[in-house]
């Protein structure tokens, strides 16, 4: 059974400083690890994909990496409309089925 | 441009009743998923759509749930005989290619039954 979880739940950053979302998880023949970003009341927005180990992504003020056993997405001074909840999802090998975390809520304060 | 669009929004059911929740995925994208959400959770994985064809079916809860894709655009999700387990939010997403890439997904429906 996949497992992808999230940590921490819940961050809470002063606008400016910098931090890192961890997912960490379990897959037999990873196709892509994903990262989404999702606000209160509408449905995930696509992030990244990532494919395999040392693989890294950047967009704006975010950068995904990727090991054998996690992923991280690092969030560089970042600002309030960065406020949302951060999803990690895994997809196996042959299948389409997607595996979602549970999310880290990230709060950022002006 | 047009995103992926569902309806209705929000759905109040009594417990015992059926529902239909319809999903119009960005047009010409192959691939169609749908997702139930429960509060505070990730979306969890229901059935997957690559145009007509349902080649995964295997989240669905029960055979209460029941997907289709007819011509391979308009999806629908119809749960029969609701019960309060099934209160949650369904998503619906699509993606331009085969598989569970960079998934568009549309505001989704809250369903609360009663």
């Amino acid at each position: 059974e996949d497992q992808v979880t999230q940590s921490p739940e819940a961050l809470r950053l002063q606008e400016g400083e910098s931090s890192s979302l961890n997912c960490s998880y379990t897959v037999s023949g990873l196709r892509g690890l994903f990262w989404y970003r999702q606000d209160p009341g509408k449905g995930p927005e696509f992030l990244f994909t990532l494919y395999s180990a040392g693989e890294e992504k950047e967009k704006e003020r975010l950068k995904a990496t990727l090991t054998k056993k996690e992923s991280f997405l690092h969030i560089t001074a970042p600002k309030p409309e960065d406020s949302a909840t951060y999803l990690c999802a895994v997809a196996r090998g042959g299948y389409q089925k997607v595996t979602f975390g549970t999310g880290t809520k990230l709060q950022v304060i002006p | 441009g047009a995103g992926v669009s569902q309806s209705p929004r929000y759905k109040v059911a009594k417990r015992g009743q059926d529902v239909a929740l319809r999903c119009d995925p960005i047009s010409g994208h192959v691939s169609l998923f749908w997702y139930q959400q429960a509060l505070g959770q990730g979306p969890e994985f229901l059935t997957y759509f690559q145009n007509e064809a349902q080649l995964d079916k295997s989240g669905l809860p029960s055979d209460r749930f029941f997907a289709e894709r007819p011509e391979g655009s308009v999806s629908t999700l119809k749960i029969q005989r609701t019960q309060q387990e099934d209160s949650a939010v369904y998503l619906c997403a699509s993606s331009l290619t085969e598989g569970p890439y960079e998934q568009y997904f549309g505001p989704g429906t809250r369903l609360t039954v009663t």
